[in-house]
């Protein structure tokens, strides 16, 4: 089975401070992905990486920055926490959709709940 | 740009009763859909995905969807709730172009299923 794991699941941490929030998977994708998910939004994409090194921008990407070094680890990072980045993180990762097809699923993580007080 | 909308952000049905869940999407072009399913405190789980096969599409648990072009819909049924089955859903619609696989969320739907 393919594992998503998120090293932490709950933080508490303080406005200002730098917040790194870590995912692994295990299946060699080459997708990587970092969702914020707030109660009636949805999911809403903050970026997401294709290869390593490799990033680009989603929807809502101020306040955030990520790391890819090496192609199982994608990092999303809070230069400062602050009180409106309360919420959960969910990371995903996929293989590359196939030329002319696309439907290859995303695969979830368990999320991380982050409280910035 | 494409856009999903789920109609009711919560639906309440009885155990054993039909379980309804809308999706619309807009897109010019068809893209591929999904539902997958939040059970509280856990990450998100695929139910189902249409990739322009059959239109109907069964997935686990007993759910099934049916994609309907006409309508831009992608509904979510299952003929009987159980009690399980409470969970928040979400629809989700990825372009047919591009390579990177991001999906676009709805705002997500709360099912409770009622004794």
């Amino acid at each position: 089975d393919v594992k998503v794991t998120q090293s932490s699941r709950y933080l508490v941490k303080r406005t200002g401070e730098k917040v790194f929030l870590e995912c692994v998977q295990d299946m060699d994708h080459e997708n990587m992905f970092w969702y914020r998910q707030d109660p009636g939004l949805g999911l809403r994409l903050i970026y997401f990486s294709y290869d390593v090194k490799m990033k680009e921008k989603g929807d809502i990407p101020e306040g955030y920055s990520v790391s890819r070094e090496k192609k199982e680890r994608f990092s999303l990072i809070l230069e400062s926490a602050s009180t409106n980045q309360t919420s959960m993180y969910l990371c995903a990762s996929s293989p590359p959709p196939e030329r002319g097809r696309g439907g290859n699923t995303i695969y979830f993580g368990e999320g991380s709940w982050l409280t910035v007080v | 740009a494409q856009s999903v909308t789920q109609l009711g952000s919560h639906v309440s049905v009885s155990e054993g009763a039909l379980v309804l869940l809308r999706c619309n999407y807009s897109s010019s072009v068809p893209p591929y859909l999904f539902w997958y399913v939040q059970y509280p405190n856990q990450g998100l789980q695929l139910l189902l995905k249409y990739t322009s096969a059959a239109t109907l599409v069964k997935g686990i648990n007993g759910f099934e969807a049916e994609f309907k072009k006409s309508e831009t819909s992608f509904h979510l049924t299952k003929p009987s709730a159980h009690m399980s089955d409470a969970a928040e859903y979400f629809c989700a619609v990825r372009r047919r172009s591009g390579n990177t696989g991001k999906l676009i969320f709805g705002q997500g739907t709360t099912l409770q299923v009622k004794p």
